[in-house]
């Protein structure tokens, strides 16, 4: 079964340019997660989606981060413009719905990453 | 809001001997979930072993088992015979039982002398 797939691995643009960033969920997960690193700190989350709707964008930093999930399959992450601060490693997972409802533990898969560097 | 500190930026170990790595955790919540999380270099972050907070016993997963104080909001693994093949990145994480959203540490690289 493939894993979570995420592409580009790296990605180096300039401040201000526009930068798409795209993951893949494992087949049949419906929920999918953005999170990012800025170096040496810790994983933040960003947002959630369950299928096709945004369940939580609680951690998105702010409205130059757009992520969308048509189809309720793979996702985007789109950061328009980018500044210096936006660089770091953008996570995504996903996990199954499980029957028995939100008290069931449905673990994480995580994607290896896209690496964001902006000059 | 809930925190994770791993207070260990880095940590070496020989070959075959033990390492803890260590983890706080601060939360009003009763009923949630904590994880080390291990991402190889340049590889994919995967799921080395959970702590359910109801559970007293400490989690154990073959060479990997954790030191769970509910009260000290302190949550530690201990690696035992360690390999090469554990170097790595270790993240310590928390979720609420009824959320979905995983709250991470800063990470601790640890690093294996052969």
């Amino acid at each position: 079964e493939a894993g979570v797939t995420q592409f580009p691995s790296h990605s180096v643009i300039e401040k201000g340019q526009t930068v798409t960033l795209r993951c893949d969920p494992i087949s049949g997960h419906d929920n999918l997660y953005w999170y990012r690193r800025v170096m040496g700190k810790e994983i933040k989350f960003l947002l959630h989606f369950v299928k096709e709707s945004k369940q939580d964008e609680s951690g998105m930093p702010n409205n130059r981060f757009l992520a969308e999930r048509t189809g309720g399959t793979y996702s985007t992450l789109k950061v328009q413009p980018a500044e210096l601060e936006d660089s770091g490693v953008y996570f995504c997972a996903s996990s199954q719905i499980l029957a028995g409802g939100p008290s069931s533990y449905n673990e994480q898969f995580f994607g290896p990453g896209t690496r964001l560097t902006v000059l | 809001a809930q925190t994770v500190t791993q207070s260990q930026p880095e940590m070496s170990v020989q070959e075959a001997e033990t390492v803890t790595l260590s983890c706080t955790y601060d939360t009003s919540e009763s009923d949630y979930y904590l994880f080390w999380y291990k991402q190889p270099p340049s590889r994919q972050m995967i799921l080395v072993i959970r702590q359910e907070a109801y559970k007293q016993q400490n989690a154990t997963e073959n060479r990997f088992s954790v030191n769970f104080q509910k009260a000290a909001k302190s949550f530690s693994l201990k690696i035992s015979d360690s390999q090469l093949g554990d170097a790595a990145m270790y993240f310590c994480a928390y979720r609420r039982r009824y959320g979905n959203k995983l709250v991470f540490g800063a990470g601790t690289i640890l690093r294996v002398k052969s």
